[in-house]
């Protein structure tokens, strides 16, 4: 594919309401992070999947954050019971492990509103 | 985990003069350091790297150094212009062999004063 692609781009839920995110990584990539980005604020780590290996969850604020890598290419970020506090742009990140290269490329992100 | 702290959060300087932005890590196995670029609105892209087998590394008007002993990294713009003016993220991994486990520093919001 030509790029990291996240969808939706925008979603507005109401508080409590659960949501899935998803990110499609460049393909090939095996490692994929999610990152979270309030506004004017930095890039808060959330999870990391790296080929196979037990994904590293250390950076999810609560239980009910939760994610997936299916077939280690296609992930989805899940937020159930969302609060106002989760309203964020969250992005998400691929990058190979092949190699020297490890530029991590980073998707449009999609901006979560929840009123 | 790995922790990035970085510094300044923001800096504002006059158009052609030279802006530094510093980070630290804290794990001393971590070997990639990328810096990237977001404009507003938009997502952060790679601006330049440095691993650790290299002090400096040179891209035109941007420069990193390292310091793997005192582990510290920076980020030199010089003859800074408008179009500089964005967030800056720095970050620090284990990319080469080990987990590409990638860590922020929280961002530094650049101002170039035309």
């Amino acid at each position: 594919g030509a790029g990291v692609s996240q969808s939706p781009s925008n979603k507005v839920t109401e508080k409590g309401k659960d949501v899935e995110l998803r990110c499609d990584p460049i393909s090939g990539h095996t490692a994929l992070y999610w990152y979270r980005q309030s506004l004017g604020q930095g890039l808060e780590f959330l999870i990391y999947f790296q080929g196979n290996s037990a994904p590293d969850k250390s950076g999810l604020p609560s239980d009910r954050f939760s994610a997936e890598r299916t077939g280690g290419s296609v992930s989805t970020l899940t937020i159930q019971r969302t609060q106002q506090e989760d309203s964020a742009v969250y992005l998400c990140a691929s990058s190979s492990r092949q190699g020297m290269n490890t530029e991590a490329f980073f998707g449009q992100g999609t901006r979560l509103t929840v009123v | 985990g790995e922790n990035v702290e970085q510094h300044p959060s923001t800096l504002s300087v006059q158009e052609g003069d030279s802006a530094v932005i510093k980070c630290t890590y804290s794990d001393s196995a971590s070997n990639y350091f990328p810096w990237y670029k977001q404009e507003l609105g938009k997502r952060p892209q790679l601006i330049i790297d440095i691993r650790s087998n290299v002090g400096e590394k040179k891209d035109q008007r941007i420069a990193v150094t390292l310091n793997k002993t005192a582990k510290h990294f920076s980020l030199h713009i010089t003859e800074t212009q408008p179009e500089d003016s964005a967030v800056y993220f720095c970050a620090a991994s284990k990319g080469m062999g080990g987990n590409n486990d990638m860590r922020f520093g929280a961002g530094t919001r650049l101002t170039v004063k035309p």
